[in-house]
């Protein structure tokens, strides 16, 4: 099956700060999703990118399909985008949008 | 808002017991799946559901069954509990459109003794 590989595995900022998140991913897929698990467990949609840039205030995303990554940047860090990043790719595979989940991206944001 | 729900946060069952996790949504989603999550390991596919009494297994189905009787709830069975499915259980539902994204329940954290 698809690999989705993550990094890093753990980030540390100070409140402020910018980060870029990294997927990449082994073959071609139909659809790219970044989720946000916050630190009591739920994960929320931040991103719907198959391809190309997206923005969403402090957060935006690029994927370049044709060279299977995508990067995620979060410009002005506060305390509250701690959590996990996951990237999660989505195969064809006759239905039902199944998702593959890289092993996420821990961000810890102090003040 | 979609609202996806588990039927328990927290779950402690001892080992050989059969355990079920329910999940249900409220957006008339067709499709319905069951993740588990372990630390280092990501969220991986148990089975997942297109429709009303159909089922399909994901990545990690042994020891797993899943039920779909109504189009609104996804269960997860355990049929003998093992020490090894102690983890973070996810519930998530989408619809069919080629845009929408997976809506995930706030989890079940199951530890069984």
């Amino acid at each position: 099956g698809i690999q989705v590989e993550q990094s890093p595995p753990d980030l540390i900022l100070q409140e402020g700060a910018n980060s870029t998140l990294r997927c990449n991913f082994s073959d071609s897929v139909n659809n790219l999703q970044w989720f946000h698990q916050n630190p009591w467990g739920q994960l929320i949609n931040l991103f719907y990118i198959p391809s190309g840039t997206k923005q969403n205030g402090r957060l935006s995303a690029t994927t370049v399909a044709t060279e299977r990554y995508s990067l995620l940047y979060i410009s002005s860090s506060q305390t509250t985008d701690s959590g996990v990043y996951f990237c999660a790719v989505e195969v064809l595979t006759g239905g039902g949008n199944k998702l593959t989940f890289g092993t996420g991206t821990q961000l810890k944001v102090e003040l | 808002d979609v609202k996806v729900t588990q039927s328990s946060r927290y779950l402690v069952k001892r080992t050989g017991e059969k355990v079920f996790l329910e999940c249900v949504q409220d957006m008339d989603h067709e499709n319905m799946f069951w993740y588990r999550q372990d630390p280092g390991l990501g969220l991986r596919l148990i089975y997942f559901s297109y429709d009303v009494k159909m089922k399909e297994k994901g990545d990690i189905p042994e020891g797993y069954s899943v039920s779909r009787e109504k189009k609104e709830r996804f269960s997860l069975i355990l049929e003998s509990a093992s020490t090894n499915q102690t983890s973070m259980y996810l519930c998530a539902s989408s619809s069919n459109g080629n845009t929408d994204t997976q809506y995930f329940g706030p989890g079940t954290r199951l530890t069984v003794l």
